[in-house]
C-alpha cells in the first residue's frame, strides 16, 4: 500500500492569489496524479506527473493555471494560480504503486472568496 | 462519451439495515469496475475491483456485483454501521489492473446511517 499526505488540508484564499498544494508519499512511485473534486461532481483528472518529465494535462486544464512540480519519486506539488471562486474544490493527489494499485491522499479543501 | 451514473444520489437508512447502491456505466472499452468509499474530509479508499469476467466480490460487509452484459453494478452493504456513512463512488476502467489510466468516475452516492 501507499500512505499519502497532503498539505494544507484546507485553506481559504482570496481571488487572484495562488496556492501550492504539497503531496508526499511514503514510498517511491513512478506515477502521481492530481484530481479535482468539485461539490456534487465526480473526480476529474487534472494531470499526470512523472518524475523527470513534464506533467501531462487533461483536456480543459493548462500548465499556466495548474503548474505541477515532481522533483523526486516521493513528492509533487500542484499550484492553483490566479484563483477565482470557480476553483473552490477538493484537490486530491493519487499514486499508482508498483503493484498497479491506486491510492488517494486525504485531499486539500480549497475555498476561494 | 464514457459515463458512469450512480443512484440514488443520496440515501438515509437506520443502523443495522441493509442497502444497495446502483451503478450503470457506458464505458468502452471496459476492463474493470471499482467501488470506492470516501469518508468526509478523506480521499477515496478502494473497496472492490472486479474484472469484466467476475460477477461478485466481497469485502467484509460489502458485496459488489457486476453484470457486464447490462453494464450494471451494485454495492450491497449488510448490517450497516454508523461508520458506513460516507460517499460511495463507482469507477469504470478500460484497462486491466488497478492503475489510473482512462478512469471514468461516478458522482457517488452519499449514504447516511442513522442510529
Amino acid at each position: 500500500s501507499a500512505v499519502i499526505s497532503q498539505k494544507p488540508s484546507r485553506d481559504i484564499c482570496q481571488r487572484g492569489t495562488s496556492l501550492t498544494i504539497q503531496c508526499q508519499v511514503d514510498s517511491q512511485v513512478t506515477m502521481m496524479f492530481w484530481y479535482r473534486q468539485q461539490p456534487g461532481q465526480s473526480l476529474t483528472l487534472i494531470a499526470t506527473a512523472n518524475q523527470g518529465s513534464e506533467a501531462t494535462y487533461e483536456s480543459g486544464f493548462v500548465i499556466d493555471k495548474f503548474p505541477i512540480s515532481r522533483p523526486n519519486l516521493t513528492f509533487s506539488t500542484l499550484t492553483v494560480s490566479n484563483m477565482s471562486p470557480e476553483d473552490s474544490s477538493i484537490y486530491l493527489c493519487s499514486v499508482v504503486t508498483g503493484y498497479n494499485e491506486q491510492f488517494f491522499g486525504p485531499g486539500t479543501r480549497l475555498t476561494v472568496l | 462519451k464514457n459515463q458512469v451514473e450512480q443512484s440514488p444520489q443520496s440515501l438515509i437508512i437506520l443502523e443495522g439495515k441493509n442497502c444497495t447502491l446502483q451503478c450503470n456505466y457506458t464505458v468502452s472499452p471496459f476492463s474493470n469496475l471499482r467501488w470506492y468509499k470516501q469518508d468526509t474530509g478523506r480521499g477515496p479508499v478502494s473497496l472492490t475491483i472486479m474484472t469484466f469476467s467476475e460477477n461478485t466480490k466481497s469485502n467484509g460487509r460489502y458485496t459488489a456485483t457486476l453484470d457486464a452484459d447490462t453494464k450494471q453494478s451494485s454495492l450491497h452493504i449488510t448490517a450497516s454501521q454508523l461508520s458506513d456513512s460516507a460517499s460511495y463512488i463507482c469507477v469504470a476502467s478500460p484497462y486491466s489492473g488497478g492503475g489510473a489510466d482512462g478512469l471514468t468516475f461516478g458522482k457517488g452516492t452519499h449514504l447516511i446511517i442513522q442510529p
